[in-house]
């Protein structure tokens, strides 16, 4: 079993859905969670932390549920400019490790 | 502007043509890592550094070597580049080593080794 898992996709979703993303981890002990963005062939960005109470910034929410070891991220009125690829990324001590990542394609 | 540089941005090479990747971030982070990204596989760290003169090896560290003489800076070097290693690369920084700390990332290198 993978560490940090997520369905790789694609989701294409037409321009205003709103669209939501899971991730699981299998280490108890994880501290500290994240959404970065990757866009195609470019570096992976700090899109937000995600914090026990959940956290929103604009159309963004980050949920986590450590009883059940999972993240979500919901993107609501999507953007054509939401479309890249979703990490999920799950802190242990002295590493990152990253999911695989989810495909977002935002259609016109 | 903090960043975190590499370069060369595109190498082709051969089989068993030393290389090095160069790195630097002038942020002052402690911590220092490389990872390669490979399509399905996400990114797969290296080897990371906690501070000078400390390194330790990641998830994929065979064929590689890192050093960490100067806090800014953590190349990567392939003593002998095999087929298999052609890769997206990204160095990363990050402010410390544990818990809650965001990952800065570099550019990436696509490597390529016929």
């Amino acid at each position: 079993r993978k560490e940090v898992e997520q369905d790789p996709g694609p989701f294409n979703v037409p321009e205003g859905a709103t669209v939501a993303f899971n991730c699981t981890y299998s280490n108890s002990a994880s501290q500290s969670f994240f959404w970065y963005r990757q866009d195609c062939r470019k570096e992976p960005k700090l899109l937000m932390s995600v914090y026990s109470s959940g956290n929103e910034d604009g159309r963004f929410t980050a949920q986590l549920n450590r009883a059940s070891q999972y993240i979500s991220l919901l993107i609501r009125d999507s953007k054509l400019s939401d479309s890249a690829t979703y990490l999920c990324v799950v802190s242990a001590t002295n590493k990152l490790i990253f999911g695989t990542g989810t495909l977002l394609a935002v259609q016109p | 502007e903090a960043q975190v540089t590499q370069n060369p941005r595109y190498l082709i090479t051969v089989t068993g043509k030393k290389l090095t990747v160069t790195c630097s971030q002038n942020m002052n982070h402690e911590y220092m890592s490389w990872y390669r990204q490979d399509p399905g596989l996400g990114l797969r760290q290296i080897y990371y550094s906690m501070n000078v003169e400390v390194t330790d090896k990641g998830d994929v560290p065979e064929g590689y070597k890192v050093s960490r003489k100067e806090k800014r800076n953590f190349p990567l070097i392939l003593e002998s580049p095999s087929p298999n290693q052609t890769s997206l690369y990204f160095c990363a920084s990050s402010p410390k080593t544990s818990g809650g700390a965001v990952i800065f990332f570099g550019p990436g290198t696509r490597l390529t080794v016929l």
